[in-house]
């Protein structure tokens, strides 16, 4: 089946522009992620929805960043006017779900955004 | 200090090869460990889940240590395309309550022939 698919997969933004990267997560899956990885680093989580709820978002840099997931499938992060320091591949991942004993599924990850700001 | 740490590497072996990483967490509260892989310039897959008992997949052992708050890696039989770079990751409790997949910047690994 399809796994989970990100566009656009290279973007190229001057400073200042607003940015808006997709997730289509695999189908039937609750739990949405979206991270930051910069050069040589993990993965920094930004933002996490259950279905079309974003249950937490205390990752996310600053406000120039939302996400919104409005029928609880495809998920949008954008970045306003954008900044050099937003340069990074942004994942997004899903899975069945994250229980709230803490224990979780899986996740799977998207090939990613890879966001370059001039 | 980061929620969970590892050593960055690089962990440079010759094929054949035992190598095992650590990855200390700092909430003790934390639920759920897992080992990811990372290829350059590809995203994280799935390696395996920590149990408490200790798993094995193969050359691949995992195991936690619940009262150190440290999770290892131990791959035996190194092969070259084991080159990659090894992802903890910790779910840890939020302040919002909810537990959020938490990774260490990784630890990377050179196979050579």
């Amino acid at each position: 089946g399809a796994g989970v698919s990100q566009s656009p997969r290279y973007k190229v933004a001057k400073r200042g522009q607003d940015v808006a990267l997709r997730c289509d997560p695999i189908s039937g899956h609750v739990s949405l992620f979206w991270y930051q990885q910069a050069l040589g680093q993990g993965p920094e989580f930004l933002t996490y929805f259950q279905n079309e709820a974003q249950l937490d978002k205390s990752g996310l840099p600053s406000d120039r960043f939302f996400a919104e997931r409005p029928e609880g499938s495809v998920s949008t992060l954008k970045i306003q006017r954008t900044q050099q320091e937003d340069s990074a591949v942004y994942l997004c991942a899903s899975s069945r779900s994250v229980r709230s004993s803490g224990t979780s599924h899986t996740q799977y990850f998207g090939p990613g955004t890879r966001l370059t700001v001039l | 200090r980061k929620e969970v740490e590892q050593d960055p590497g690089p962990f440079n072996v010759p094929e054949g090869a035992t190598v095992a990483f650590n990855c200390t967490y700092s909430n003790s509260a934390s639920q759920s460990f897992f080992w990811y892989r990372q290829d350059c310039r590809k995203e994280p897959k799935l390696l395996m889940s920590v149990y408490s008992s200790g798993n094995e997949d193969g050359r691949f052992t995992a195991q936690l240590n619940r009262a150190s708050q440290y999770i290892s890696l131990l791959i035996r039989d190194s092969k070259l395309s084991d080159s990659a770079t090894y992802l903890c990751v910790v779910n840890i409790q939020a302040t919002g309550g909810s537990y959020i997949p938490t990774f260490g910047r990784g630890t990377s690994l050179i196979v050579h022939p």
